[in-house]
């Protein structure tokens, strides 16, 4: 079986701060690792994804994410938010099936 | 095209009422799914359909009754539903066989809001 954590179910930056949002997972067999976005009232939108190739990954909007195996971990991360940054984002784990994450709110505060 | 639509957007409906949700997706993908989303909670898997076939029922109420008529459509009929049904209803699809290809990315559409009155 395989889960996700997000620490922190909502994160507050300032706009041109650093954005850092905490995913760590848990799984029996590789695991190939998501990123979500979901902006209010719309579906899922992925911004990168792990599939055991490069650990770093490189996403859409300035977004990357590091597979860190001995940490259990694949943070997300973007140098400087922007204001359209606010939104939901889930961390997603598949290795038998997916499992979502709980979620963490990003607000930017100008 | 990495579009996936669903109508509509939003659905009123009293508890004896049956209504149905559409999916569609024209990037030729075998696998689709719907999901319900309470608020401030991540997506939850109700079904998946692979090559058209019902692969996996994650235990849902039969009051929900989905449906794929072809590769490009997935249905889910609401019927005699409850209160607490009232949700946001995602639909993604995947490239692959289904659920079982870990490397998928799947791509999700705007979603249809429910309210069950």
């Amino acid at each position: 079986a395989q889960s996700v954590t997000q620490l922190g179910s909502h994160v507050s930056v300032s706009e041109g701060a650093l954005v850092l949002l905490r995913c760590n997972y848990s799984s029996s067999v590789p695991p190939y690792l998501f990123w979500y976005v979901q902006y209010p009232n719309q579906g899922l939108q992925l911004l990168l994804k792990y599939t055991s190739a490069a650990t770093l990954v490189k996403g859409i909007n300035g977004f990357e994410a590091e597979f860190k195996k001995s940490e259990t971990s694949f943070h997300l991360t973007k140098p400087s938010a922007h204001m359209s940054d606010a939104a939901e984002y889930f961390c997603a784990v598949s290795a038998n099936d997916m499992r979502f994450g709980a979620g963490t709110r990003l607000t930017v505060k100008p | 095209d990495t579009e996936v639509t669903q109508t509509p957007k939003h659905l009123v409906m009293g508890m004896t009422n049956k209504k149905s949700l559409k999916c569609e997706q024209h990037m030729g993908h075998r696998a689709m799914y719907w999901y319900k989303q309470k608020a401030k909670k991540p997506p939850e898997l109700m079904f998946v359909y692979s090559y058209e076939k019902l692969s996996i029922n994650e235990s849902v109420p039969s009051r929900f009754s989905p449906e794929c008529p072809n590769s490009s459509l997935l249905n889910l009929h609401l019927h005699a539903l409850q209160p607490e049904d009232s949700a946001l209803y995602l639909c993604a699809s995947s490239q692959g066989g289904g659920h079982l290809k870990s490397t998928d990315t799947q791509y999700f559409g705007p979603g249809t809001r429910l309210t069950v009155l």
